[in-house]
Parts: structure tokens; sequence; C-alpha cells
């Protein structure tokens, strides 16, 4: 079947500007995480759902960072008035039903570039 | 503070020779470890975890807690094994998240 989803693959902003990523999991998958990769640094988690509830949010930098999950299916993580220091690689896992035990599958990450 | 370390950005062996990558881990109570691996244009795909004590493409990591370590080892490398590697720790929480080491670089020279 298929796996995770990313759209858009690269995504050039000016800064200031709002962008959206999006994310779909592999479908069946209760829990949905974003994750942040600088260049040349391991990905840093940014936050989880377990269906559409944003159980964790602790990994989000600032108020800037947002995301959703309103059906507990597709993801949005929203940047507004975005910065220099947001530029990095924005990758989404999926797992089937989330928590210690379940293996995560990345999808294959949102390029950003803020100008 | 639960923390990943890889001490080597990059790991440059010919092919045929053995491999070890370091983990060194920061984590009060019982961990569980991973290995991911990233090849060139594919997306991030989990290559073991401690748990399954199994054996993928060749590799094996042992989990030493008096070490704190979780070291991958090969050996005998392949060419194909030429990939970007992290090792991930479990954070505490029931969500599940991972914390990331910053990655080595496995080079397999011909």
């Amino acid at each position: 079947g298929a796996g995770v989803s990313q759209s858009p693959r690269y995504k050039v902003t000016k800064r200031g500007q709002d962008v959206a990523l999006r994310c779909d999991p592999i479908s069946g998958h209760v829990s949905l995480y974003w994750y942040r990769q600088a260049l040349g640094q391991g990905p840093e988690f940014l936050t989880y759902f377990n269906y559409e509830a944003q159980q964790d949010k602790s990994g989000l930098p600032n108020d800037r960072f947002s995301a959703e999950r309103p059906e507990g299916s597709i993801s949005t993580l929203t940047i507004q008035r975005t910065e220099q220091r947001d530029s990095a690689m924005y990758r989404c896992a999926s797992s089937l039903r989330g928590g210690k035990t379940d293996t995560q599958y990345f999808g294959p990450g949102t390029r950003l570039t803020v100008l | 503070a639960q923390r990943v370390t890889q001490p080597e950005k990059l790991l440059s062996v010919f092919k045929g020779a053995p491999v070890e990558l370091k983990c060194n881990y920061s984590y009060s109570g019982s961990p569980e470890l991973f290995w991911y691996v990233q090849y060139s244009r594919q997306r991030l795909q989990l290559l073991l975890r401690h748990i399954s004590r199994e054996s993928i493409k060749g590799f094996t990591a042992d989990l030493n807690k008096g070490e704190t370590s979780f070291h991958l080892k090969k050996p005998f490398a392949q060419e194909e094994d030429s990939a970007m590697y992290y090792c991930a720790l479990r954070g505490p929480s029931n969500t599940g998240k991972l914390i990331f080491g910053q990655g080595t670089t496995l080079q397999v020279k011909p």
C-alpha cells in the first residue's frame, strides 16, 4: 500500500510569509508525528497526534508554529510569519497505534527554504 | 535529560571491512533504542530495534546498559550500505516520540 506522503516536497518562501505543510499518513494509522531536521542534525520532535487529538506539542518552538489533524487523518503543519531560521526539512511519520510499541513510518519530507 | 550522541559525523571504510557506528545515550529508566537509515534519495526507514534482537542486512546492535551504548555493527561492509544512519531513543512519554542523534554518514569505498 501507499506510504506516508507529504506535500509539497519543496517549498521556497519569503520571510514573513505563512506556509502550510501537509502530511497524509498511512491509511488506518492512529498516530501522527511531526519532526524538524536542520542541516547536519537529526530529526527533532515537534508534535504528536492520536487520532485528531494533539496530545503533545512540547516540541513546537514558538507560537508561530501550529498543527492540526481535524478528521484524524491528514495533518497540516502551519508556520506563520516565517523566518530564515525556520529553513529545514520537515518530516512526518505515522504509526498504527502509537505509544511505546509501534514502528514509525516516515514520509519523504518537505524541504522548506525561507529567503 | 534524554539525549542521543553519535560522535562521528562521517565514517569511511573499504568494502569488506568491519563497520561500527557508535551511539551513546542518556536516559533514566529502561530505554528503547533504534537505528534508522536513510539511503540516497529515499525516506528515513527503520533498520532495527533493540527489543527485536534481530539482524537486518547483516547489521546488529547490542544494548549495553552499563556503557549506555547501542553501537551498530556489521562484519563486512558492502557498497550498498553507504547511507546516513541515525540512532534514536524512544522518549519516556506515552506518545512514543523519538529522540534522534545527529547522524553518521557511512561511506563504503570499493
